[in-house]
């Protein structure tokens, strides 16, 4: 059975650091991978979806890195700005069928 | 397109009643997928559908939760006898399996965030 974990649970950062949080999960036989992020009392606002194929995608101040032999995938938040603080969540679906299994988040604060 | 559309937003009701949660899809998004999220237990998928048909309920709790899709523009989430711990937000979320930049990526709704007292 497919588990997800994120490190760390929650981080805090001064204005205009770079950053990166971590996503693993146990069973490398993965579809793709997605990130979100989480506002307070809001929906999942997708950010970026990774291909298997795909090694990393960008968007934006944000880029994400996929290595499924490792079962690992680093989301990296450059220049951080206030408006950044949310939790995030990644999500791995598995290559049989369309279960999405997340990650717990990480919560983030980007102080000004 | 407007996006996800659930409703309602928030739903407060006594231990015991009827509740029902509505979704409507991205205009054509081919699957469905409700999900439910709390403190505890984080976000964990409940059912999802495939044009329209159940696929995968395997998340549903127990008997007292259905969920339909009667159309491609419409499904509901049910709980009957509604029961405290079902309290938690209740997402509905929506892809399209059509190749192209968003193939298989998942647009979540607001959320319906459910009471029981």
């Amino acid at each position: 059975k497919q588990e997800v974990t994120q490190i760390p649970a929650a981080l805090s950062v001064p204005e205009g650091e770079n950053l990166v949080l971590n996503c693993s999960f146990t069973d490398s036989a993965i579809y793709n991978l997605q990130w979100f992020r989480q506002d307070p009392g809001k929906g999942l606002t997708s950010l970026l979806l990774i291909q298997s194929s795909q090694r990393e995608q960008t968007s934006g101040r944000l880029n994400a890195s996929l290595d499924k032999s490792s079962g690992r995938s680093t989301l990296y938040i450059a220049a951080s700005q206030p408006g950044d603080s949310a939790t995030y969540l990644c999500a791995v679906r598995d290559n049989y069928g369309q279960n999405f299994v997340f990650g717990p988040g990480t919560r983030l604060s980007v102080l000004p | 397109d407007a996006g996800v559309i659930q409703s309602p937003r928030h739903e407060v009701t006594e231990m015991g009643q009827e509740v029902t949660l509505r979704c409507k899809p991205i205009s054509g998004h081919d699957y469905l997928f409700w999900y439910r999220q709390t403190m505890m237990r984080g976000l964990e998928l409940l059912i999802y559908f495939n044009n329209n048909v159940p696929i995968d309920d395997s998340g549903m709790p127990e008997d007292r939760f259905s969920a339909k899709m009667p159309n491609a523009s419409f499904s509901t989430l049910k709980i009957q006898p509604s029961e405290p711990r079902d309290s938690a937000v209740y997402f509905c979320a929506s892809s399209s399996a059509r190749v192209g930049r968003h193939y298989n990526e998942q647009f979540f709704g607001p959320g319906t965030r459910l009471t029981v007292l």
